[in-house]
């Protein structure tokens, strides 16, 4: 498996329920970022969590980070249709700036609010 | 080119100049974004283009800001009347076709406007 990988690679909830996703890795890190992507556009920037950190809030999403296992959760509470996009999660290798062009990517989880 | 391409890498400016960015994406590649990433931040979503057509310019922070991308190749971010808040690493990123995996992004321009 690759850096920066998501589980699951899909995931259909229903409206108003909780989504988590997770994301494991291999390497050491700086930091790891959540991104979403809405169909046919660019990478936004939801969360940024540093190595010494374990949890992170930021409106309805809440990032934890696991340094000893290497994974990350993000969960997405009362969801919403508008929540519909893909996520990734992108770490930044340890020692590195955490630059862009450093970021390693995974492969995304779908996710789809139903209404 | 073998990689997504941006000049200059370094660009120190004097508040109230302006600015041309230039990112030449890899060969091949229909999409290019544009973003910019401050001091310990993630990336800030400015623009994508398909082609030469970007069809949503609302992530770009102010009017001051514009992009165009001709030959559906090399891209000029300009920023007019530079502020010091807009100094950042501008990141260009191409990937095959919109919505295409496998984002490949150029080593930034590093602009500081002082």
């Amino acid at each position: 498996s690759q850096q920066g990988e998501e589980d699951p690679q899909a995931l259909s909830i229903q409206e108003g329920e909780n989504a988590t996703m997770n994301c494991s890795y291999k390497t050491s890190i700086n930091n790891l970022q959540w991104y979403r992507q809405n169909s046919g556009r660019g990478l936004v920037h939801l969360i940024l969590i540093r190595s010494n950190e374990r949890e992170k809030h930021s409106g309805r999403l809440r990032v934890t980070l696991d340094t000893s296992k290497k994974s990350s959760s993000l969960l997405i509470t009362a969801s919403r249709a508008a929540d519909t996009a893909s996520y990734f999660c992108a770490t930044a290798p340890a020692g590195s700036g955490g630059g862009a062009d450093g970021l390693t990517f995974g492969k995304g989880t779908h996710l789809i609010i139903q209404p | 080119g073998a990689g997504v391409s941006q000049s200059p890498s370094n660009k120190v400016t004097e508040k109230g100049k302006d600015v041309e960015l230039r990112c030449d994406p890899i060969s091949g590649h229909t999409a290019l974004y544009w973003y910019r990433q401050s001091l310990g931040q993630g990336l800030e979503f400015l623009i994508y283009f398909q082609g030469n057509s970007a069809p949503d310019k609302s992530g770009l922070p102010s009017d001051r800001f514009s992009a165009e991308r001709t030959g559906g190749s090399v891209s000029t971010l300009t920023i007019q009347r530079t502020q010091q808040e807009d100094s950042a690493v501008y990141l260009c990123a191409s990937s095959l076709y919109v919505g295409a995996r496998g984002y490949t992004f150029g080593s930034g321009t590093r602009l500081t406007v002082v």
